[in-house]
């Protein structure tokens, strides 16, 4: 079967940096996304990987490792607006994708 | 570019109506549109997936006499929540594929549904 999995909650201080885990099997991949969720709202979009690597883009990166079927996002100067719903999805042989849960990310002062 | 649009943001109806949702792509062509539904502090699960000009592919376990999916243009869906129910209620949101662009969906910003 396909699953995606990440944690359910993390909690991280306002300044400091936070990693996020996804592991995913799926039918065929790819590429996998990261995407933002603020309560009430629909996912924007944060990071698209299809190669072993790590992409940088401002305060966030994301890494893939496509034989582990791994991939993390990184926030550094974590701030509080950054305080929401990160959801890892994979995107199968069927151009589909695969969701994970999320990981609600708190971020105390 | 690439922005979608979705009318109504918000809806309450009772128990028993129907509730029609719009999903429009505003600066490109659609061929494809997909229908998400999400309950409180669960992930995105995927209703239908709809293809312009033809009937909308479903998930298992989601009744496609209930939810009635028409894309008839490359640029408008829309979801009809049939004879809802208070376990109707949900935030639905769709997203939008470009022709050419496999890879990329385009949310819209979603429709919070109240079944009273």
């Amino acid at each position: 079967g396909q699953n995606i999995d990440q944690p359910t909650e993390m909690t991280a201080t306002e300044g400091a940096i936070v990693q996020i885990n996804c592991t995913y099997q799926t039918s065929g991949f790819n590429g996998l996304f990261w995407y933002q969720q603020h309560a009430g709202e629909a996912p924007t979009f944060l990071s698209y990987n299809v190669l072993d690597g790590l992409e940088e883009k401002g305060r966030f990166s994301s890494f893939l490792s496509r034989s582990k079927g791994y991939s993390y996002l990184l926030l550094k100067e974590l701030q509080m607006k950054d305080s929401a719903s990160y959801l890892c999805a994979a995107l199968d042989s069927n151009y589909q994708l695969i969701w994970g849960a999320g990981t609600k990310l708190i971020i105390k002062p | 570019g690439a922005v979608v649009s979705q009318h109504p943001s918000w809806v309450i109806c009772k128990s028993g109506t129907s509730v029609k949702i719009e999903c429009r792509s505003l600066d490109f062509q659609a061929t494809t549109m997909f229908w998400y539904r999400q309950f409180p502090k669960q992930s995105l699960m995927l209703m239908a997936t709809s293809n312009e000009g033809s009937k909308a592919t479903y998930e298992q376990g989601v009744e496609k006499d209930k939810f009635l999916i028409n894309h008839a243009s490359l640029t408008l869906s829309t979801l009809t929540v049939t004879s809802a129910h208070p376990e109707d209620s949900s935030f639905y949101i769709c997203s939008a594929r470009m022709e050419r662009e496999y890879y990329e969906q385009y949310f819209g910003p979603g429709t919070r549904l109240t079944v009273t």
